[in-house]
């Protein structure tokens, strides 16, 4: 089965700057989805970003952008130019390519934006 | 286009007592999911559906069972419930396994 770990249970970043949550996954498949999500005090799941497996260029959203390392079955989300809205508890997700495409979540990181 | 709706957003039980929790899609999609996400974890599947009168386990699917009699609904019922199903629900659908999963606003539930 496969599993997705976030090895940091809190982060913080002064606003503006650039803060970086990691995220590593564990899986025997060669094609499969890694998505973002954040979930804001409201606990809406907001999807950032996705990336898929067989891409070797790492996606970018605006502010968002990942460093996908396969090899090392590492995904990790960079947000650039933090901003307060920034705040939330940010979830890294694993989507197999086969079957119903269940998501598998990591615990998940906690991103305060200092002022 | 209201997307993924929940119903209700907030409910407390008392341990033994029953309820069904609906989910409501209006984007014709043909996958629906449920999840639990439990203080310092994420989500966890508890059952889902690929089409119309069709349901499969997840990973948590103890003390649960789930119904989709039609396409826009998959509904999640606790037939006895336990404090340990104390937690927050969520309800995500997609066109196809294609596409991304689309979330609800989720349902936090308490049984005492």
């Amino acid at each position: 089965a496969q599993t997705v770990t976030q090895s940091q249970p809190e982060m913080s970043v002064q606003e503006a700057e650039t803060v970086t949550l990691s995220c590593t996954y564990d899986t025997s498949e060669s094609d499969y989805y890694l998505f973002w999500y954040k979930q804001p005090p409201s606990r809406q799941m907001i999807l950032v970003i996705r990336q898929e497996a067989y891409k070797q260029q790492n996606a970018t959203e605006n502010r968002f952008s990942v460093n996908f390392q396969k090899a090392a079955k590492s995904f990790s989300l960079k947000i650039s130019d933090s901003q307060l809205g920034d705040a939330a508890m940010y979830f890294c997700a694993y989507r197999s390519s086969q079957g119903a495409q269940k998501l598998v979540f990591g615990q998940g990181t906690r991103l305060t934006i200092n002022p | 286009n209201a997307g993924v709706t929940q119903t209700p957003k907030f409910r407390v039980l008392k341990t033994g007592q029953s309820m069904t929790l609906l989910c409501a899609q209006d984007m014709n999609h043909e996958y629906m999911y449920w999840y639990r996400q439990d203080p310092g974890m994420g989500l966890r599947l508890i059952h889902y559906s690929v089409g119309e009168g069709t349901t499969a386990k997840g990973e948590v699917p103890d003390g649960y069972n789930v119904s989709r009699l039609k396409k826009q609904n998959f509904l999640l019922g606790l037939e006895s419930a336990a404090p340990s199903q104390t937690s927050v629900y969520f309800c995500a659908s997609s066109y196809s396994n294609q596409y991304e999963q689309y979330f609800g606003p989720g349902t936090r539930l308490t049984v005492t």
